[in-house]
């Protein structure tokens, strides 16, 4: 079945630091790609996204570019401010038949420190 | 435009109970799905409903049930309400043949 895997957590920097977090995906055809964030005590809410092979998503200085050799799909930031302090998930749509579901990395807790 | 919402936002129940959490989707969107977030588990997909109809299921008991309505608002209800329920309860809406989904802030249930 489909999965995602994102790096081992969780991430800690300094602010104005470059961040990334991996993300690699198994899924046969073609599936969306999503960078959800969550801050504490709130929802998800969708940071980023990308719906085929080598298109790249961005948001507020966030950038992921879906890698269809490598099945990767890592979050990258030139420069991370204390407000960017969330947990980040990597997730998956396969669409087709598998209305309404999304498949989610464990989560990466990132912490920036001023 | 208003978001997904999720009504309450907090609830507390004691094992056994029965429990029925509330979403609206945003206007529009006729696909809400619901998932289950925990620590140990993260987070899993439970049901996807359209047009009053369940479409798609995950891996759960049976004690975890839902329905949708004409106005596309859905419920999900569990049953018999066991301590390893206590979870965040996010619901999800999407256009229709879109895979992007609009969670709304969640219902955490404490089951006691």
């Amino acid at each position: 079945g489909d999965s995602v895997t994102q790096m081992e957590g969780p991430v800690t920097l300094s602010e104005e630091a470059f961040l990334t977090i991996n993300c690699t995906y198994t899924a046969t055809g073609y599936p969306s790609l999503f960078w959800y964030v969550q801050y504490p005590g709130e929802g998800l809410q969708l940071l980023l996204k990308a719906t085929k092979a080598d298109d790249k998503g961005s948001n507020k200085g966030f950038e992921a570019t879906y890698r269809k050799e490598t099945t990767s799909f890592h979050l990258e930031k030139g420069s991370v401010q204390v407000s960017d302090s969330a947990v980040y998930f990597c997730a998956l749509g396969a669409g087709g038949t598998s209305y309404g579901k999304l498949t989610f990395g464990q989560g990466t807790i990132l912490t920036v420190h001023p | 435009k208003a978001g997904v919402t999720q009504t309450p936002r907090y609830l507390i129940k004691t094992r056994g109970q029965q429990v029925t959490l509330s979403c609206s989707p945003i206007s529009g969107h006729r696909s809400v799905s619901w998932y289950q977030q925990t620590p140990g588990q993260g987070l899993q997909f439970l049901f996807e409903y359209f047009s009053e109809t369940q479409r798609n299921k995950g891996n759960f008991p049976g004690r975890f049930s839902g329905r949708q309505f004409s106005n596309s608002r859905s419920e999900m209800n569990v049953s018999t309400l066991e301590l390893g329920d206590s979870a965040l309860y996010l619901c999800a809406s999407s256009l229709e043949g879109s895979t992007e989904a609009f969670f709304g802030q969640g219902t955490r249930l404490t089951v006691v």
